[in-house]
This record gives structure tokens, sequence and C-alpha cells, in this order.
């Protein structure tokens, strides 16, 4: 069965540092979130692709993390410089496109930010 | 806005058992759908149900079911026969009209053997 792919599946950094997230999700799926999660809590949604455009990253704090899906398909998430608060779980997911309720999930990345 | 409530931060049952996890939802959308996801130490959320507002019927899975009472805008899940397995957070979700899901807190389910 097709999954989202997501790496690395752990990251520790420093405060100050960058880092970054990769995602591919199911071939052909035209639609990419980008997820928060903080240990404890929901999932808080980042930012929504629908192929290469942007359609939400009202949630995204733009001052240090940028997300990018250049060919629409694959999707970077950057965080510049990293703060102890960014540490969380990094979630993507997928889905066939707008109107189609179904989304997939990788497995993560797990950011401590030391 | 959309919001969704889960008032139980943790339930425990015996193996073999039922348990019913609890979750409340406000929206002002017509149509609407509502999930259960579930969120094993791996981290991965598995999408357990889903059941669309417009149908009256329950939708169930296998040993998990759900009590759709849509006035009260109450989503509550059933699990039957309760498996180690099933040891995990559990989140109650509703998507809104941009097909963006709005979570609840979650629930933490211990599977006593």
């Amino acid at each position: 069965e097709a999954e989202v792919a997501q790496s690395p599946r752990y990251k520790i950094t420093e405060k100050s540092q960058a880092v970054a997230f990769w995602c591919d999700p199911i071939s052909g799926h035209a639609t990419l979130y980008w997820y928060r999660q903080i240990l404890g809590q929901g999932p808080e949604l980042l930012v929504q692709f629908q192929d290469e455009s942007v359609v939400d990253d009202s949630q995204l704090p733009k001052d240090r993390f940028s997300a990018e899906r250049l060919k629409g398909v694959d999707s970077t998430l950057k965080i510049q410089p990293a703060e102890l608060g960014d540490s969380a779980m990094y979630l993507c997911a997928s889905s066939c496109g707008q109107g189609n309720e179904k989304l997939f999930f990788g497995s993560g990345t797990q950011l401590s930010v030391l | 806005a959309q919001t969704v409530t889960q008032s139980q931060p943790e339930m425990s049952v015996q193996e073999a058992e039922t348990v019913t996890l609890s979750c409340t939802y406000d929206t002002s959308e017509s149509d609407y759908y509502l999930f259960w996801y579930k969120q094993p130490p791996s981290r991965q959320m598995i999408l357990v149900i889903r059941q669309e507002a417009y149908k009256q019927q329950n939708a169930t899975e296998n040993r998990f079911s759900v009590n759709f009472q849509k006035a009260a805008k109450s989503f509550s899940l059933k699990i039957s026969d309760s498996q180690l397995g099933d040891a995990a957070m559990y989140f109650c979700a509703t998507m809104d009209s941009n097909y963006q899901l709005i979570w609840g807190a979650g629930t933490k389910l211990i599977i006593k053997p």
C-alpha cells in the first residue's frame, strides 16, 4: 500500500540552527499538509498546498518557518533559526485533492531543540 | 470557528470489554465530515472511522462504531472486544469547508490485560 514518506524520523538540533524536513506524498495526491503536534495535544495545521500553490499558511510563523512544494510533488519545511519551543512532531499528510476528505499521514519527524 | 472537545484525557478498559470515547464539536457548516484517528506510540496517525454528517446511519468498521447525534453535536467512538493493540491516543476531528481538519486534544486509551 502506498504511503506518505517523511524524513528524517528524528532530528536533534541546537537553538538558532537551521533544520529541514522532507515529505513525499502518495503519488498523484494533489493536496499536501504540514502539521505540528506538541506532545499531549492535537495537531495544528501549519500549511496546506494544492499542487505547488499555498492554499493556507495563516498559522505558519513566517519569520522563521518556510515551506515549499516547487514541482507540486514532494515538499520541504524549514525552520531557521530553531527555537526551544519548536520541539514537536511535524506531520505531513496528503489527499487526492480538494473535495476529498480522506487524509493519509506519514510517520512524522520528531524535532528536539536543545 | 469550529471546535472539537474531548472531555476525557484518559480512559482505561479491561481487555475484551467495551469502551466509549466521547467527543463534542461545534460547527456552522451544514455538511461536514467527522473522524476518529488513532495515534499509537509510533506517532503515525491512522484513520479509524469517518462519518458524513448528512448520513443518519452510524458508521461502523469491524469492532469500531460511532454514535452520531447531529442535533447534540456529539460523535462518540465505541470500541468492542478491546485488544491490547488498541492502546493509543485517540483524536476526534471535524473537517471544515477548506478540507482542513480541526482536532480535539485527544484521549489516551489504556488496555488492561
